[in-house]
């Protein structure tokens, strides 16, 4: 597989358990946020998002936390399966509430499901 | 089949030979992106662009060029490719009107000697 998940953070979980990947973001005056799966070999695909009115929103399986205090952001999986093995970005934009224009990915976090 | 298509898939090359990365989607989307991925940094914006004939710098456009002459394609041109240009390469396009679903490429990876 492609080799992008070097010294990035790491998750390792339990098949059935709950996850939650962490990121803190950068910039203030973000307004729209949203979160990535990518799997080994292929790009990202898109999982959740949330705009700066917002404080949590939920999705099948996937409930997105964002605290603007703290400039954090948190993607919570439940009863994670081993297919959600992935590296998750976070990723910010302050086009408006939308994703246009510049957009600024996190690092990754390594999410390693256990059977 | 709703996809964005890069072209070629892998490539190596040589300093300073110019190259052209395609990119191309067939969902009529206004918005489309480039981005490289290297280890650890993440995912970092090249260039952006809105629409035809508009584009827009990301965090890294240097040593790059774009051109959005029409809607579907939109192609990344390496002048004078660097060893630092090495990397994993996504093409991406949105929806107009905003939301999160961009739909990214299957990549496109470049070493450049």
């Amino acid at each position: 597989g492609e080799s992008v998940g070097l010294h990035l953070p790491t998750l390792s979980v339990q098949e059935g358990d709950n996850s939650i990947i962490n990121c803190a973001y950068s910039n203030s005056a973000s307004d729209y946020f949203i979160w990535y799966k990518q799997e080994s070999g292929k790009g990202p695909q898109f999982i959740i998002d949330i705009r700066s009115n917002m404080d949590k929103r939920q999705g099948q399986r996937v409930t997105v936390l964002l605290n603007k205090t703290v400039k954090h952001l948190s993607l919570q999986i439940a009863a994670t399966q081993p297919g959600d093995s992935a590296v998750y970005f976070c990723a910010e934009s302050n086009a408006g509430g939308t994703s246009y224009g510049k957009l600024t990915f996190g690092q990754g976090t390594i999410l390693t499901v256990h059977p | 089949e709703a996809q964005v298509t890069q072209n070629p898939r892998y490539l190596i090359t040589v300093t300073g030979k110019k190259l052209t990365v395609t990119c191309s989607q067939n969902m009529n989307h206004e918005y489309m992106s480039w981005y490289r991925q290297d280890p650890g940094l993440g995912l970092r914006q090249i260039y952006y662009s809105m629409n035809v004939e508009v584009t827009d710098k990301g965090d890294v456009p240097e040593g790059y060029k774009v051109s959005r002459k029409e809607k579907r394609n939109f192609p990344l041109i390496l002048e004078s490719p660097s060893p630092n240009q090495t990397s994993l390469y996504f093409c991406a396009s949105s929806f107009p009107g905003g939301g999160g679903t961009q739909y990214f490429g299957p990549g496109t990876r470049l070493l450049v000697l």
